[in-house]
C-alpha cells in the first residue's frame, strides 16, 4: 500500500546529541512537510520542501535541519542547538504544494530527552 | 492568515449525527477550507475540503455556508473510532497556501 513511513516510533536524545528522523513516501508526491506537535497543541510548521533538491523554512526551523535529496525522502536532523526537542514529531506529503491538495501523514516519531 | 474559531469539545452518541461547526468571518473569496481529524498518538487525516458547494465523500459532508464565513462537518452515524480531535483549517492563494495551519480544534468524544 502507498504510504509515509516515519522510523523509528520511539527516539531519545541524550543532552549535546544530534538525532535524525526518517521520513519515507512511496505516493510519488512532489511536496513533503515536517510538523511538531506539542501536547495538548496543533501542529507547527518546521521545514517544508515542494520538490525534490528544494526547501524551505517554517515557521519554527530553529535547531532543525533537512535535506531532500530524492524524492521520496526527507528526513529531519534535531541538532543540539535545539533547547526543548521534547514532542512529537510528524511528516506528510502531498501531490504538490497546492492549496486544494490534502496532505497525508505518517504516524509520527516521539522524542524524548534522557 | 485568516483564522478559525471551534468549539473545544463535543459530545455525541453512537449511530447518531454530528454536526461540527467552524466560524472563519474574515474567509477570503479563494481561500479553501480543510477538515482533519486526529486520533490520539496518531498523524492526522485528511477529511474533507470545499470551496464554495457542499462536498461529499465516504467519511462525510461539507456544509459550506452561503456567505462562506461558517461550514460544518457532518458525520452521518457516529461511531467509536470517530472519536477524534477535528480541525477546520483555511489555506489561502499566497505562496504560504501549501501549510496547514492548526488552530487547538474539537474534541469530539462518542458515546456507546
Amino acid at each position: 500500500d502507498g504510504g509515509i513511513t516515519q522510523s523509528p516510533k520511539y527516539l531519545f536524545r541524550k543532552e549535546g546529541q544530534n538525532v535524525t528522523l526518517s521520513c519515507e513516501q512511496n505516493l510519488n508526491h512532489d511536496a513533503m512537510y515536517w510538523y511538531r506537535q506539542d501536547p495538548g497543541q496543533g501542529l507547527r510548521l518546521i521545514y517544508y520542501s515542494q520538490i525534490v533538491n528544494d526547501f524551505q523554512k517554517g515557521d519554527i526551523a530553529e535547531g532543525y535541519s533537512v535535506s531532500r535529496e530524492k524524492k521520496e525522502s526527507f528526513p529531519l536532523t534535531v541538532t543540539s542547538a535545539q533547547k526543548n526537542p521534547t514532542a512529537f514529531y510528524l511528516c506528510a506529503s502531498s501531490i504538490d504544494w497546492g492549496r486544494n491538495q490534502p496532505q497525508h501523514f505518517g504516524d509520527g516519531t516521539r522524542l524524548s530527552i534522557l | 492568515d485568516a483564522k478559525t474559531t471551534q468549539p473545544n469539545s463535543m459530545e455525541s452518541n453512537e449511530e447518531e449525527p454530528v454536526h461540527l461547526p467552524c466560524n472563519h468571518s474574515t474567509i477570503s473569496g479563494t481561500d479553501y477550507i480543510h477538515w482533519y481529524r486526529q486520533l490520539p498518538s496518531q498523524g492526522p487525516e485528511y477529511v474533507i475540503h470545499g470551496l464554495t458547494s457542499n462536498v461529499n465523500n465516504r467519511m462525510a459532508s461539507l456544509a459550506i455556508a452561503e456567505d462562506r464565513k461558517s461550514s460544518t462537518l457532518i458525520l452521518h452515524r457516529a461511531t467509536l473510532r470517530d472519536a477524534a480531535v477535528y480541525y477546520c483549517i483555511l489555506r489561502d492563494q499566497t505562496n504560504q497556501g501549501g501549510k496547514l495551519i492548526f488552530g487547538q480544534g474539537t474534541e469530539l468524544s462518542v458515546k456507546p
